[in-house]
């Protein structure tokens, strides 16, 4: 199946930092990426859908300023989580959708803020 | 605003039982998704159901979707340990072409021997 890399695995950083996290599909064009956030125990929750080349479309309650979203690419989309406090510690996925409307998810993100 | 509910929300079971995992969604779709996460990692991808009355089999684990109903199951046949996990089933808009997917609130099973 199709392979979408997603780093880093795991960071922890201080608050008042910024992070970023990335999301390559390996082996197919994505024009489609999708952000998800991921609380011990609790389903996913879409966060905003990236479009290459476009602006991304944000799920409400989600800060634009706060999770920037770039997808330069076909292959690459970023998340950049700034300014990162506690509160934001989570477990960020993010998704490639193939041309075929199917879903390959990355490994995942564990962000700890300390 | 497409919601997904499923049942149980949390399953202990012994080896070589029988189950059924039920995802009930509100509106109109024939995309449903099946996923398993184990503790700490991210989505495994187990079925991929597009039209009413698909049917798919994968070793113990069986899916079925009936698009009137707004139900898919996920049957556990002679479960094993190994399939100790959280299950998630996921629903598309019925508008192909928009992939947002909403995930169920995932079902945490646990095998035991």
């Amino acid at each position: 199946g199709a392979v979408v890399s997603q780093h880093p695995s795991w960071v922890i950083c201080k608050s008042g930092t910024s992070v970023k996290i990335e999301c390559r599909s390996l082996d197919f064009q994505a024009t489609t990426m999708f952000w998800y956030r991921q609380f011990p125990k609790q389903s996913l929750m879409l966060m905003a859908t990236s479009n290459e080349g476009s602006k991304a479309t944000y799920e409400q309650g989600v800060e634009k300023d706060k999770f920037l979203i770039n997808h330069a690419s076909l292959t690459l989309s970023t998340l950049t989580v700034t300014s990162a406090h506690p509160e934001d510690s989570s477990f960020y996925i993010c998704s490639a959708a193939s041309s075929a409307g199917i879903q390959y998810f990355g490994a995942g993100t564990r962000l700890s803020v300390l | 605003e497409l919601k997904v509910e499923q049942n149980p929300l949390f399953l202990s079971m012994q080896e070589g039982k029988n189950y059924t995992i039920y995802c009930n969604y509100s509106t109109t779709s024939d995309r449903l998704y099946w996923y398993r996460q184990d503790p700490g990692k991210s989505l495994e991808s187990l079925f991929v159901l597009l039209s009413n009355g698909a049917v798919k089999q994968e070793g113990r684990l069986m899916a079925s979707l009936d698009t009137k109903a707004r139900l898919s199951t996920l049957h556990i046949t002679a479960a094993v340990h190994d399939l100790s996990a959280t299950y998630f089933c996921a629903v598309g808009p019925p508008n192909f072409g928009n992939e947002k997917l909403t995930f169920g609130t995932g079902t945490r099973l646990t095998i035991i021997p």
